[in-house]
């Protein structure tokens, strides 16, 4: 049972450059969500999914996109990095959303760097 | 605004009992959670409250008290495992998380 898994778990990139990072769940979770997380702050939310083919922006949006075509994966995409950016990425899951209370399942997160 | 304050580091000894505190102000409540975070690793859910009062379970223990605005994890019989970041994190009205910035716990023998 491998849970939540993000790729890659480390990139460094240049400024300007795109990637796109790949969280896949095998627990046929509703609801994605993508975190990062940077030195004296708490999480926070960019974008998040309620279900398959749809997505919603988070508290720090900007500079991001994501997809969701399957139920199991949710991407997050940069298009053209920026030093901001570097932090560490964060995947969750929940079988819980909107309106209901449920803990959320973690990747172990992608540390990107962009120089 | 919506915000969470818990200390940035503490220190504990093995084998004794801390308490975390957190203190949050949200729009809107309804509940709050309480995540472990190993260093390089991914945060682990450990409680829930939504109720005021105490949740034990094993040798954590979460309390809540909603007029107060305010929580505390209660670690017990601390193991040298325990050193990890310990998040606070408040469900507002929308059913969003507003996390807390997380308190490093160091334990020494």
């Amino acid at each position: 049972n491998a849970g939540v898994t993000q790729t890659p778990k480390f990139r460094v990139l240049k400024t300007g450059q795109s990637m796109t990072l790949l969280c896949a769940q095998d627990m046929n979770h509703e609801y994605m969500y993508w975190y990062r997380q940077d030195p004296g702050m708490g999480l926070r939310l960019i974008h998040y999914s309620v279900g398959e083919g749809t997505t919603a922006k988070g508290e720090v949006p900007d500079g991001y996109n994501v997809s969701r075509l399957k139920k199991q994966n949710f991407l997050l995409g940069l298009e053209s990095a920026a030093p901001s950016q570097t932090s560490v990425y964060f995947c969750a899951s929940s079988n819980k959303g909107q309106g209901e209370i449920g803990e959320l399942f973690f990747g172990e997160g992608s540390r990107l760097t962009v120089l | 605004g919506q915000n969470i304050d818990q200390p940035t580091e503490m220190t504990a000894t093995e084998g004794a009992i801390v308490q975390i505190n957190c203190t949050y102000q949200t729009s809107g409540f309804n509940g709050l959670f309480w995540y472990q975070q190993h260093a390089g690793e991914a945060p682990t859910f450990l409680s829930y409250n939504v109720l005021d009062g105490l949740e034990e379970k094993g040798r954590f223990s979460s309390f809540l008290s909603r007029s107060k605005g305010y929580s505390y994890l209660l670690l017990k019989e601390l193991q040298m495992k325990d050193s990890a970041s310990y998040l606070c994190a408040a469900l507002d009205s929308n059913y969003q998380l507003i996390w807390g910035a997380g308190t490093k716990l160091i334990i020494k023998p």
